[in-house]
């Protein structure tokens, strides 16, 4: 089984000031990983596929970096209703595994 | 407009089941393998189970394994979770999501709204 595990826990960001979370595999996924956002009480949505694809009606202040183990999902400039939960996922492999998640919030 | 709807859920006693349904609607629902996440209070997301679109083909996470089921009525658009043995650690909601492919893994691109499954004497 793959080991997805996110950096930091809670990353603390003023309204408009850049956030970046981190997503680390246990071994290369190459680029099959997706970055989902749930806030609370909600479903999670999916925000970003293949690493870097921005899924439909996903906002151009979200973006998806990297390959094989490291990976980033960057907010340049979150506003209010991006203040949420962040996981990664692989899709490469059974069974697929997530992240234990980044709390975006606000300073 | 693609919609999953679950329900289901319930209280149940440690031991006993549940079946869990999720209706799709707003897409082809054979042209799609479907999942059950869950999120139990306090943790992260957990996959749990996927059924690929003909339903010939199914999959299953370690600790729901010999306990779960997962089914699929394509002529009626519906996926379902047959839960045997609860365990208070299978407290959660449970999500079913689509996803983008018939077969193999897969990232998750419409989930439901959820359903509260607890097991608790």
């Amino acid at each position: 089984e793959i080991v997805m595990t996110q950096s930091p826990a809670t990353l603390s960001v003023s309204p408009g000031e850049r956030a970046t979370l981190s997503c680390r595999a246990s071994q290369s996924i190459s680029n099959i990983l997706a970055w989902y956002q749930q806030k609370p009480g909600q479903a999670p949505r999916l925000v970003i596929y293949d690493a870097s694809t921005r899924a439909t009606g996903v906002p151009l202040t979200f973006s998806g970096s990297g390959s094989g183990t490291e990976f980033t999902l960057t907010i340049s400039s979150p506003q209010s209703e991006d203040f949420a939960v962040y996981y990664c996922q692989q899709y490469l492999s059974w069974p697929p595994t997530f992240g234990q998640g980044t709390k975006v919030e606000m300073k | 407009e693609v919609q999953l709807l679950e329900s289901g859920g319930g209280l149940v006693q440690p031991g006993g089941s549940l079946r869990l349904s999720c209706a799709a609607s707003g897409f082809t629902f054979s042209n799609h393998a479907m999942t059950w996440v869950r999120h139990a209070p306090g943790k992260g997301l957990e996959w749990v189970s996927a059924i690929v679109g003909s339903g010939g083909r199914t999959y299953y996470a370690d600790p729901v394994k010999g306990r779960f089921t997962i089914s699929r009525d394509n002529s009626k658009n519906t996926l379902y979770l047959q839960m045997n043995s609860l365990r208070a650690e299978d407290t959660a909601v449970y999500y079913c999501a689509k996803c983008l492919k018939p077969d193999g893994t897969c990232y998750f691109d419409c989930w439901g709204q959820g359903t509260l499954v607890t097991v608790s004497s």
